[in-house]
C-alpha cells in the first residue's frame, strides 16, 4: 500500500497570502489529523476529520481551517499568512478504531 | 505544565551504549505512543502502547499505566539510531484517538 502523501513538498509565501496544503491518506483510512511542528512549540494538533467531518480542533485562530473529500483526501488552508505561520505541516492517517497513526513527510511552508 | 512530558532533551551515546529515554503523562489516555523523527522531518511510528511492554528488534518501550510512566530503551546502539524520539499520548479524557499530545522531544547522538 502507498503511503501518506503530502503536497506540495515545499512552499514559499509572503505575509498576507493564503495557503492549501493536501494530504492523500493511505488507502482504507479515513481519520485525518494534521499538525504544525515549529521550534518553539514543538509538536501541536490542529485539527482531525473524519468521514467528511471535522471531529476535533486544536487551538489555532480561525485562519487555519481545513476539509475532507469524499475519497478521505484532506486539505488545510491558512488564510492571512503570518510570520508565525512557518513551519513544517504533517498529516497523519489511521484506521476508525486504531490509535496507530502513519504520517506523511510534510510540507515545509515559510513565510517570508 | 506540559501535559507530556519527555527526559532527557539531548542525548549523547557511544555506540554500543544501552539507552533510555522516559516520559511521564498527566491525564488519562487510552494509547501512548513513540516516535521517531529523522533530520528532513518524516515521523515514523516506532511503538503503541496501553499497557506493558513491546519489543521490535533492538528496541524496547514499556509503559507504566498506574504511575503514567514509559520509557523507550535502545539495545546496543548504533550511530543510525541519531534521530529525534518523540513520546505522544492519545484518547486522554476518553477523547478522540486522532488527537495526539505531543512531548518536547529527545534528541539522541549515537557517536562511533
Amino acid at each position: 500500500k502507498a503511503g501518506v502523501t503530502q503536497t506540495p513538498r515545499y512552499l514559499i509565501k509572503t505575509r498576507g497570502q493564503q495557503v492549501t496544503l493536501s494530504c492523500s491518506p493511505i488507502s482504507g483510512h479515513r481519520s485525518v489529523s494534521w499538525y504544525q511542528q515549529t521550534p518553539g512549540q514543538g509538536l501541536q494538533f490542529l485539527f482531525e476529520y473524519f468521514s467528511e467531518t471535522q471531529r476535533n480542533k486544536g487551538n489555532f485562530p480561525g485562519r487555519f481551517s481545513g476539509r475532507q473529500f469524499s475519497n478521505s483526501r484532506s486539505e488545510m488552508n491558512v488564510s492571512t499568512l503570518e510570520l508565525g505561520d512557518s513551519a513544517l505541516y504533517l498529516c497523519a492517517s489511521r484506521v476508525a478504531g486504531s490509535d496507530t497513526q502513519y504520517f506523511g513527510p510534510g510540507t515545509r511552508l515559510t513565510v517570508l | 505544565k506540559n501535559e507530556v512530558e519527555q527526559s532527557p532533551q539531548n542525548l549523547t551515546a557511544q555506540e554500543g551504549e544501552f539507552i533510555t529515554i522516559n516520559c511521564s503523562y498527566s491525564v488519562g489516555i487510552s494509547a501512548l505512543h513513540w516516535l521517531q523523527q529523522h533530520p528532513g522531518g518524516g515521523i515514523v511510528s516506532l511503538f503503541m502502547l496501553s499497557s506493558g511492554k513491546k519489543k521490535h528488534g533492538r528496541l524496547i518501550a514499556t509503559i507504566n499505566i498506574q504511575e503514567k510512566h514509559s520509557s523507550l530503551h535502545i539495545t546496543a546502539s548504533h550511530p543510525r539510531d541519531s534521530a529525534v524520539y518523540i513520546c505522544a499520548v492519545s484518547g486522554q479524557y476518553g477523547g478522540s484517538q486522532g488527537n495526539l499530545i505531543f512531548g518536547k522531544g529527545t534528541k539522541l547522538s549515537v557517536k562511533p
